[in-house]
Protein backbone atom coordinates (compact mmCIF):
# COMPACT_ATOMS: atom_id res chain seq x y z
CA UNK A 1 0.00 0.00 0.00
CA UNK A 2 0.79 3.92 -0.71
CA UNK A 3 1.40 5.50 2.40
CA UNK A 4 0.81 9.46 1.53
CA UNK A 5 2.00 11.60 4.30
CA UNK A 6 0.89 15.04 4.86
CA UNK A 7 2.46 18.12 6.83
CA UNK A 8 1.74 20.10 8.52
CA UNK A 9 -1.24 18.42 11.13
CA UNK A 10 -2.46 21.94 11.76
CA UNK A 11 -2.03 25.55 9.95
CA UNK A 12 -2.68 28.48 11.69
CA UNK A 13 -3.20 31.40 8.92
CA UNK A 14 -4.79 34.95 8.98
CA UNK A 15 -7.60 35.60 6.44
CA UNK A 16 -6.45 37.52 3.04
CA UNK A 17 -3.19 35.92 3.49
CA UNK A 18 -2.25 32.31 1.73
CA UNK A 19 -1.62 28.40 2.89
CA UNK A 20 0.96 26.21 1.76
CA UNK A 21 0.11 22.68 2.57
CA UNK A 22 2.40 20.23 1.56
CA UNK A 23 1.62 15.88 0.82
CA UNK A 24 4.34 13.30 0.07
CA UNK A 25 3.58 9.67 -1.18
CA UNK A 26 5.76 6.73 0.00
CA UNK A 27 6.33 5.58 -4.18
CA UNK A 28 5.66 7.67 -7.13
CA UNK A 29 1.97 8.21 -8.30
CA UNK A 30 2.94 9.75 -10.94
CA UNK A 31 0.19 13.12 -11.30
CA UNK A 32 -2.63 10.76 -10.06
CA UNK A 33 -3.31 12.92 -7.15
CA UNK A 34 -6.61 14.42 -5.75
CA UNK A 35 -6.53 17.34 -2.93
CA UNK A 36 -10.28 17.42 -1.08
CA UNK A 37 -11.71 19.51 1.86
CA UNK A 38 -14.05 18.71 4.37
CA UNK A 39 -16.01 20.61 7.03
CA UNK A 40 -17.47 19.64 10.33
CA UNK A 41 -19.73 16.97 9.47
CA UNK A 42 -20.05 17.06 5.60
CA UNK A 43 -18.53 14.62 3.15
CA UNK A 44 -14.99 15.48 1.62
CA UNK A 45 -15.42 17.59 -1.20
CA UNK A 46 -12.93 17.48 -4.34
CA UNK A 47 -10.92 20.05 -5.35
CA UNK A 48 -8.04 18.89 -7.33
CA UNK A 49 -7.49 15.76 -9.43
CA UNK A 50 -4.31 15.00 -11.87
CA UNK A 51 -2.58 16.90 -8.97
CA UNK A 52 -3.03 20.51 -10.93
CA UNK A 53 -6.75 20.44 -12.80
CA UNK A 54 -9.13 22.01 -10.45
CA UNK A 55 -12.69 20.34 -9.78
CA UNK A 56 -15.54 21.84 -11.11
CA UNK A 57 -16.82 25.22 -9.67
CA UNK A 58 -13.75 25.05 -7.49
CA UNK A 59 -12.27 28.82 -6.95
CA UNK A 60 -9.14 29.82 -8.78
CA UNK A 61 -7.06 30.52 -5.40
CA UNK A 62 -6.83 26.90 -5.30
CA UNK A 63 -4.23 25.48 -7.27
CA UNK A 64 -2.19 22.37 -7.07
CA UNK A 65 1.40 21.07 -8.34
CA UNK A 66 4.02 18.32 -8.19
CA UNK A 67 4.36 14.75 -9.52
CA UNK A 68 5.69 11.67 -8.49
CA UNK A 69 5.97 12.14 -4.96
CA UNK A 70 5.55 15.43 -3.57
CA UNK A 71 2.73 17.65 -4.00
CA UNK A 72 1.97 20.40 -2.88
CA UNK A 73 -2.11 22.61 -2.94
CA UNK A 74 -1.66 26.35 -2.32
CA UNK A 75 -4.63 28.16 -1.73
CA UNK A 76 -4.59 31.90 -1.88
CA UNK A 77 -6.34 35.10 -0.51
CA UNK A 78 -8.07 32.84 2.50
CA UNK A 79 -11.71 33.85 2.98
CA UNK A 80 -13.12 32.21 5.78
CA UNK A 81 -14.66 28.73 4.20
CA UNK A 82 -11.58 27.55 3.41
CA UNK A 83 -11.01 26.98 7.04
CA UNK A 84 -11.12 23.16 7.31
CA UNK A 85 -9.34 20.11 7.02
CA UNK A 86 -7.59 18.92 3.87
CA UNK A 87 -6.91 15.46 2.88
CA UNK A 88 -4.26 14.29 -0.52
CA UNK A 89 -5.11 11.20 -1.80
CA UNK A 90 -3.41 8.87 -4.33
CA UNK A 91 -5.26 7.00 -6.92
CA UNK A 92 -2.46 5.84 -9.30
CA UNK A 93 -2.20 2.41 -7.73
CA UNK A 94 -4.90 0.12 -5.62
CA UNK A 95 -5.56 0.18 -2.62
CA UNK A 96 -6.80 3.93 -2.56
CA UNK A 97 -4.88 5.94 0.00
CA UNK A 98 -5.49 9.17 1.70
CA UNK A 99 -3.51 11.58 3.69
CA UNK A 100 -4.06 12.22 7.50
CA UNK A 101 -5.13 15.48 6.61
CA UNK A 102 -4.15 18.79 7.66
CA UNK A 103 -6.36 21.32 9.59
CA UNK A 104 -6.45 24.57 8.41
CA UNK A 105 -7.36 27.08 11.00
CA UNK A 106 -7.89 30.70 11.53
CA UNK A 107 -4.92 32.46 13.30
CA UNK B 1 -26.80 16.04 -10.67
CA UNK B 2 -25.73 12.93 -9.11
CA UNK B 3 -26.96 11.80 -5.62
CA UNK B 4 -26.17 9.42 -3.06
CA UNK B 5 -27.66 8.54 -0.08
CA UNK B 6 -26.23 5.76 2.11
CA UNK B 7 -28.83 3.97 4.83
CA UNK B 8 -28.80 1.40 7.47
CA UNK B 9 -28.10 0.49 10.84
CA UNK B 10 -26.75 3.25 13.69
CA UNK B 11 -26.26 0.87 15.98
CA UNK B 12 -24.32 -2.66 15.76
CA UNK B 13 -23.12 -5.30 18.10
CA UNK B 14 -19.82 -6.62 18.43
CA UNK B 15 -18.96 -9.75 16.36
CA UNK B 16 -22.17 -8.69 13.95
CA UNK B 17 -22.36 -8.04 10.40
CA UNK B 18 -23.00 -3.90 9.41
CA UNK B 19 -25.53 -3.87 6.58
CA UNK B 20 -25.68 -0.50 4.95
CA UNK B 21 -27.45 0.54 1.70
CA UNK B 22 -26.57 3.32 -1.07
CA UNK B 23 -29.13 4.67 -2.92
CA UNK B 24 -28.43 6.61 -6.09
CA UNK B 25 -30.15 8.95 -7.94
CA UNK B 26 -29.03 10.39 -11.43
CA UNK B 27 -26.56 7.98 -12.84
CA UNK B 28 -26.68 4.22 -12.90
CA UNK B 29 -25.21 1.35 -11.23
CA UNK B 30 -24.94 -1.18 -13.90
CA UNK B 31 -23.41 1.67 -16.52
CA UNK B 32 -20.25 0.65 -17.44
CA UNK B 33 -19.09 4.19 -17.19
CA UNK B 34 -18.96 4.41 -13.31
CA UNK B 35 -17.39 2.25 -10.41
CA UNK B 36 -19.12 2.67 -6.77
CA UNK B 37 -17.43 2.66 -3.91
CA UNK B 38 -17.58 2.82 -0.07
CA UNK B 39 -15.15 4.75 2.01
CA UNK B 40 -15.34 5.30 5.78
CA UNK B 41 -13.78 7.49 8.43
CA UNK B 42 -13.63 7.02 12.57
CA UNK B 43 -14.49 9.98 15.16
CA UNK B 44 -11.89 12.24 14.25
CA UNK B 45 -9.69 10.23 12.38
CA UNK B 46 -8.36 10.07 8.30
CA UNK B 47 -10.66 8.38 5.59
CA UNK B 48 -10.07 4.62 4.82
CA UNK B 49 -11.40 3.38 1.03
CA UNK B 50 -13.28 0.20 1.54
CA UNK B 51 -13.90 -1.33 -1.62
CA UNK B 52 -15.96 -0.80 -5.40
CA UNK B 53 -18.32 -2.38 -7.75
CA UNK B 54 -18.28 -1.96 -11.58
CA UNK B 55 -21.24 -2.90 -13.77
CA UNK B 56 -22.66 -4.85 -11.11
CA UNK B 57 -20.15 -7.55 -10.54
CA UNK B 58 -16.84 -6.81 -10.43
CA UNK B 59 -15.21 -6.23 -7.34
CA UNK B 60 -12.12 -5.05 -6.05
CA UNK B 61 -11.50 -4.54 -1.82
CA UNK B 62 -8.53 -2.71 0.48
CA UNK B 63 -6.65 -5.96 1.64
CA UNK B 64 -6.85 -4.89 5.01
CA UNK B 65 -10.36 -5.84 5.41
CA UNK B 66 -10.40 -8.41 1.81
CA UNK B 67 -11.60 -11.09 4.17
CA UNK B 68 -14.60 -9.55 5.91
CA UNK B 69 -16.13 -7.00 3.67
CA UNK B 70 -18.56 -7.86 0.56
CA UNK B 71 -20.16 -5.08 -2.06
CA UNK B 72 -22.95 -5.42 -4.34
CA UNK B 73 -25.77 -4.01 -6.20
CA UNK B 74 -29.24 -4.24 -6.71
CA UNK B 75 -30.11 -2.79 -10.22
CA UNK B 76 -33.59 -2.87 -9.76
CA UNK B 77 -33.61 -0.68 -7.02
CA UNK B 78 -30.43 1.09 -8.39
CA UNK B 79 -28.60 0.51 -5.16
CA UNK B 80 -25.52 -1.18 -3.93
CA UNK B 81 -24.44 -2.48 -0.70
CA UNK B 82 -21.77 -2.75 2.08
CA UNK B 83 -21.49 -5.86 4.49
CA UNK B 84 -18.91 -5.80 6.99
CA UNK B 85 -18.58 -8.94 9.01
CA UNK B 86 -17.30 -9.71 12.58
CA UNK B 87 -17.31 -5.92 13.43
CA UNK B 88 -15.26 -4.70 16.59
CA UNK B 89 -15.82 -0.95 18.01
CA UNK B 90 -12.77 -0.28 15.52
CA UNK B 91 -14.90 -0.31 12.68
CA UNK B 92 -17.43 2.16 14.45
CA UNK B 93 -16.74 5.11 11.70
CA UNK B 94 -19.07 7.78 8.92
CA UNK B 95 -19.41 5.62 6.22
CA UNK B 96 -19.65 7.12 2.78
CA UNK B 97 -20.51 5.77 -0.17
CA UNK B 98 -18.97 8.11 -3.77
CA UNK B 99 -18.85 7.42 -7.61
CA UNK B 100 -15.88 8.00 -9.32
CA UNK B 101 -14.80 6.96 -13.07
CA UNK B 102 -12.04 4.72 -13.77
CA UNK B 103 -8.89 6.24 -12.89
CA UNK B 104 -10.60 9.10 -10.94
CA UNK B 105 -10.55 10.63 -7.81
CA UNK B 106 -14.11 10.21 -5.78
CA UNK B 107 -15.91 12.73 -7.57
CA UNK B 108 -19.34 12.44 -5.71
CA UNK B 109 -20.29 11.34 -2.36
CA UNK B 110 -23.23 10.56 -0.10
CA UNK B 111 -23.31 13.08 2.95
CA UNK B 112 -22.24 9.60 5.64
CA UNK B 113 -23.67 7.24 7.79
CA UNK B 114 -21.90 6.63 11.52
CA UNK B 115 -22.19 3.44 12.65
CA UNK B 116 -21.26 2.76 16.31
CA UNK B 117 -20.34 -0.69 16.60
CA UNK B 118 -21.06 -1.17 21.10
CA UNK B 119 -23.28 -3.83 22.80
Amino acid sequence: EIVMTQSPATLSVSPGESATLSCWASQSVSSNLAWYQQKPGQAPRLLIYGASTRATGIPARFSGSGSGTEFTLTISSLQSEDFAVYYCQQYNNWPYSFGQGTKLEIK
Amino acid sequence: QVQLQESGPGLVKPSETLSLTCTVSGGSVSSGRYYWSWIRQPPGKGLEWLGYIYNSERTNYNPSLKSRVTISADTSKNQFSLSLSSVTAADTAVYYCARFYGGMPFEYWGQGTLVTVSS
